[in-house]
């Protein structure tokens, strides 16, 4: 059945890394959305994509998080450069429609650990 | 004040419990209310949805909603030991433009059903 796929699973770096998150979302999925889950924040939204379109993307930090859909199969989060604050999980989800109550599925994440 | 507020629990009940997880919110603009379920390293899963005030039923899951109290809730009749996860609510308004697409989450409640 379909599913949002993400790449890598686990991620280990040293501070100072690039870190590059990808995501696949559901084919003919139109909204691609970006988030991190923390113990002490919970889920958050970092950003989020309609039709390829960056939408919202207040919720990551500026200066070093960036993200982006090439193309309609593909989307990337980087981190430059990553710091011990950054381990979370990282989560990419989409969903078919534009309606505020459409379903939102959910890859298996990216856990993201840096040293 | 953050503008989802849930018990993080954890919360442990024997089988056959019934179990009532809660959120409260803020903002009023809330719409569309969702719980998800989210199981021990995987991605979260949509599992009730609701629009606007009222309650619904599937199985053995009912989600109800108090706009009046700022208030959302869902019970599990009959709890089974696979029910054990984390149950997220979230919520988002509706309205023009793209940020009606955003989830709000709740931290999260984690429940263990004991067999």
């Amino acid at each position: 059945d379909a599913r949002v796929t993400q790449t890598p699973r686990h991620k280990v770096t040293e501070m100072g890394q690039e870190v590059t998150m990808r995501c696949q979302p559901i084919l003919g999925h139109n909204t691609v959305f970006w988030y991190r889950q923390t113990m002490m924040q919970g889920l958050e939204l970092l950003a989020y994509f309609r039709n390829r379109a960056p939408l919202d993307d207040s919720g990551m930090p500026k200066d070093r998080f960036s993200a982006e859909m090439p193309d309609a199969t593909l989307a990337t989060l980087k981190i430059q450069p990553s710091e011990p604050r950054d381990s979370a999980v990282y989560f990419c989800a989409s969903a078919k429609g534009t309606l505020a109550g459409d379903e939102q599925y959910f890859g298996p994440g990216t856990r993201l650990t840096v040293t | 004040q953050k503008e989802v507020e849930q018990d993080p629990g954890p919360l442990s009940v024997p089988e056959g419990a019934i179990v009532s997880l809660n959120c409260t919110y803020s903002n009023s603009a809330f719409q569309y209310f969702m719980w998800y379920r989210q199981y021990s390293r995987k991605g979260p899963e949509l599992l009730m949805y609701t629009y606007s005030s009222g309650n619904k039923e599937d199985g053995r899951f009912t989600a109800q909603v108090d706009k009046s109290s700022k208030y959302i809730s869902l019970f599990i009749r009959d709890s089974q030991p696979s029910d054990s996860a984390t149950y997220l609510c979230a919520m988002s308004a509706t309205g023009s433009g793209g940020s009606n697409y955003k989830l709000t989450f709740g931290k999260g409640t984690l429940l263990t059903v004991n067999p």
